[in-house]
């Protein structure tokens, strides 16, 4: 199976700055890198596909790049609604996985 | 427009089978898969499988030997089986649509295993 490892766990960060989450595979994946939202007691949220194709009605300053094994997930000037939790997923291998997780929080 | 609803029987005592139900509206089965996820309580996501547009099943393969997924496309339904359920199954499982990113996704149905 394809391992996602993401990085940091945790990051806390205050209003107005601007974030990089980290993606890294165990294997080359091309850009088969997805990356998710969620918020506490919501269902997960596609925020990204294919490492950097937005997807309608995201807010740009959430953007995605990286191929191969490392993938990064940008915001450009945390808001106060980012503070959640983000996903990377792979669909490279048929058997899809997800990483472990990334919490954004307040400083 | 797309909506996926989770339908389950609640609470469920350890090596029972579980069984629950993912409607969905907007799309066509024979068109577009079928995934299903679960998250335990304060964890993160794992992928359990997921049914192909063309009724092809894939699997984790933590689950492969409790797992079943199957449809009934003439309900707009998809449907898993996990048997020999311990406590540690208990969690919110979710049906998602396959892209094969997730564009959309169900509420959720929490299952809680205990005795």
């Amino acid at each position: 199976n394809i391992v996602l490892t993401q990085s940091p766990a945790t990051l806390s960060v205050t209003p107005g700055e601007s974030v990089s989450l980290s993606c890294r595979a165990s294997q080359s994946i091309s850009t088969s890198i997805h990356w998710y939202q969620q918020k506490s007691n919501e269902s997960p949220r596609l925020l990204i596909k294919y490492a950097s194709q937005s997807i309608a009605g995201i807010p740009s300053r959430f953007s995605g790049s990286g191929s191969g094994t490392d993938f990064t997930l940008s915001i450009n000037r945390v808001e106060s609604e980012d503070f959640s939790i983000y996903y990377c997923q792979q669909s490279y291998s048929s058997l899809y996985t997800f990483g472990a997780g990334t919490k954004l929080e307040l400083k | 427009q797309v909506q996926l609803k989770e339908s389950g029987p609640g609470p469920v005592q350890p090596s029972e089978t579980l069984s629950l139900t993912c409607t969905v509206s907007g799309f066509s089965l024979t068109s577009y898969g079928v995934n299903w996820v679960r998250q335990p309580p304060g964890k993160g996501l794992e992928w359990m499988g997921r049914m192909n547009y063309n009724g092809d099943t894939s699997y984790n393969s933590a689950l492969k030997s409790r797992l079943s997924i199957s449809r009934d496309t003439s309900k707009n339904q998809v449907f898993l089986k996990m048997n020999s359920l311990q406590t540690d199954d208990t969690g919110t499982y979710y049906c998602t649509r396959d892209g094969p990113y997730f564009d959309y996704w169900g509420q959720g149905v929490m299952v809680t295993v205990s005795s």
